[in-house]
C-alpha cells in the first residue's frame, strides 16, 4: 500500500480483556517497528522485527505484550490481560532496509476502562 | 526520553517568520538524529536527518544544525506556514546498525497569522 496502515483506528477495552493491534507495513519493507506513544510524550520504543524476525523486544513492559510477524508482513501486537496503565497510542512503522528514518503508520488509540 | 507529560515546551511564531526548534540528546555515542513532525491525530512524520559525521544538513525550508560537543541538535524552519503547526520531536539512534530510536519530548510549534 502507499503507506504504513494501522487498525483498529480506536480501541476501548475493559480492564482484563486482550487486545489485538494490527499492522500493514509499506510493500516490501524489511522492517518494522512498534512504539508507544502516551499522551504528551514522545514514541517510545517496542520491539523491532527484520522480516519474520523479532530481532528486539527490550522495549516491551512486560510479558503481557506480545508482537508476531510471521510471514515478514503483516504484524501483530497483542496485549493480555489489559490494564489502565495500557492506554496509549500503539505506532507502527516500517522501513525498506535496515537504515535511515522509517514511515509511521497513525497508531492505534488504545483506552482501557 | 525525558517525560514533561502533558506540558509540553511550546514556540510560537508569526507566519512567514522563521523558527528554530532545539533538542538535547542524551548519547554521545548515537550516530544518527531525526526529525519528525506529528499533527494530532497522526503518526510522526520524516522531516530530515543527519548523520554524525556531519554538522549541518539542509532541505526544503528546513535545517538541522548538529552540535556534538553539547550534544545538541536544533531544527530550523524558514519562512513558516500555518501546515507547520505540530509537535516536532527530536531522535537518536544510540549504536550504530541497531534500529531503536530514542525519541525527546518533543516541541508544540504554534504558527499565528
Amino acid at each position: 500500500g502507499a503507506g504504513v496502515s494501522q487498525s483498529p483506528r480506536y480501541k476501548v477495552a475493559k480492564r482484563g480483556q486482550d487486545v489485538a493491534l494490527r499492522c500493514d507495513p509499506i510493500s516490501g519493507h524489511v522492517s518494522l517497528f512498534w512504539y508507544q506513544q502516551a499522551l504528551g510524550q514522545g514514541p517510545e520504543f517496542l520491539t523491532y522485527f527484520q522480516n519474520e524476525a523479532q530481532l528486539d523486544k527490550s522495549g516491551l513492559p512486560s510479558d503481557r505484550f506480545f508482537a508476531e510477524r510471521p510471514e515478514g508482513s503483516v504484524s501483530t501486537l497483542k496485549i493480555q490481560r489489559t490494564q489502565q496503565e495500557d492506554s496509549a497510542v500503539y505506532l507502527c512503522a516500517s522501513s525498506l532496509g535496515t537504515q535511515g528514518g522509517y514511515t509511521f503508520g497513525s497508531g492505534t488509540r488504545l483506552t482501557v476502562v | 526520553g525525558e517525560s514533561v507529560g502533558l506540558h509540553l515546551p511550546t514556540l510560537s511564531v508569526q507566519e512567514g517568520d522563521n523558527s528554530i526548534i532545539n533538542c538535547a540528546y542524551s548519547n554521545s555515542a548515537s550516530d544518527y538524529f531525526i526529525w519528525y513532525k506529528q499533527e494530532s491525530g497522526k503518526g510522526p512524520q520524516f522531516i530530515i536527518d543527519i548523520r554524525s559525521n556531519m554538522d549541518k544538513r539542509q532541505g526544503q525550508r528546513v535545517t538541522v544544525l548538529l552540535n556534538k560537543t553539547v550534544k545538541h541538535l536544533s531544527l530550523q524552519i524558514a519562512a513558516t506556514q500555518p501546515g507547520d503547526s505540530a509537535v516536532y520531536f527530536c531522535a537518536e539512534r544510540f549504536i550504530e546498525g541497531a534500529q531503536k530510536l530514542v525519541f525527546g519530548q518533543g516541541t508544540r510549534l504554534t504558527i499565528n497569522p
